[in-house]
């Protein structure tokens, strides 16, 4: 099916693991998003990306790794995940100026 | 830099109410303004858009128009319905920014 898919959907991990959140869209867009969703945040951008091998950070990157080898692709890692991780995350891509979104991964730390 | 203004939520109505819900942006030069719709366990949704100043963006009944005289962009439907219980959000885009700049979301529950 075409669109952006989020793997796994929910996700509960402990303090201190790492843990890969995917992201996969089959339109071949060139930018690629990484947000998080908290109460009272709204969406706040955590990586993103203009084409494969070229990311830059957002608002909120500390604590999180990105990579894009490629176009389809856009992993985000919690290389050592803190209970502050816990929130939603979106993925989305980018064509003109609207952006479409995953459906979302709900990762819990423990 | 560029923030956007949303009110606070929830807001509870009955059907077939009038719904509104304010957006107030700050951004330098000319923003594309957005109304995005997060329904419950989904990722969000476009649900209008609107490029420059008087642009009235409409989708689904709901309507929102560019004022950039008070730098808003409020959502309005005239008659809503239990199916549009969903979060929205207002956001702007600015030019040569390929990034979105969100509110805080406004969570709708619609009651029979």
């Amino acid at each position: 099916d075409a669109g952006i898919t989020q793997s796994p959907r929910y996700k509960i991990t402990e303090t201190g693991r790492q843990v890969t959140l995917m992201c996969h869209q089959t339109w071949s867009h060139s930018y690629m998003f990484w947000y998080r969703q908290d109460l009272g945040h709204g969406l706040r951008l955590i990586y993103y990306s203009a084409a494969a091998d070229i990311t830059d950070k957002g608002e909120v990157p500390d604590g999180y790794v990105v990579s894009r080898s490629k176009t389809e692709n856009f992993p985000l890692t919690l290389e050592s995940a803190t209970r502050s991780q816990t929130s939603v995350y979106f993925c989305a891509s980018r064509q003109g100026n609207e952006q479409f979104f995953g459906p979302g991964t709900r990762l819990t730390v423990l | 830099g560029d923030s956007v203004t949303q009110m606070e939520g929830p807001v509870t109505l009955s059907e077939e109410a009038f719904l509104t819900i304010n957006c107030t942006y700050t951004a330098t030069g000319y923003p594309s303004l957005f109304w995005y719709v997060q329904y419950p366990g989904e990722g969000l949704q476009l649900l209008l858009k609107a490029t420059k100043a008087d642009d009235k963006g409409s989708n689904k009944g709901f309507e929102a128009t560019y004022r950039k005289e008070t730098t808003s962009f409020h959502l309005e439907k005239g008659s809503v319905q239990v199916s549009d219980s969903a979060v929205y959000f207002c956001a702007l885009s600015n030019f040569g920014n390929e990034k979105l700049t969100f509110g805080t979301g406004t969570r709708l529950t619609i009651i029979p």
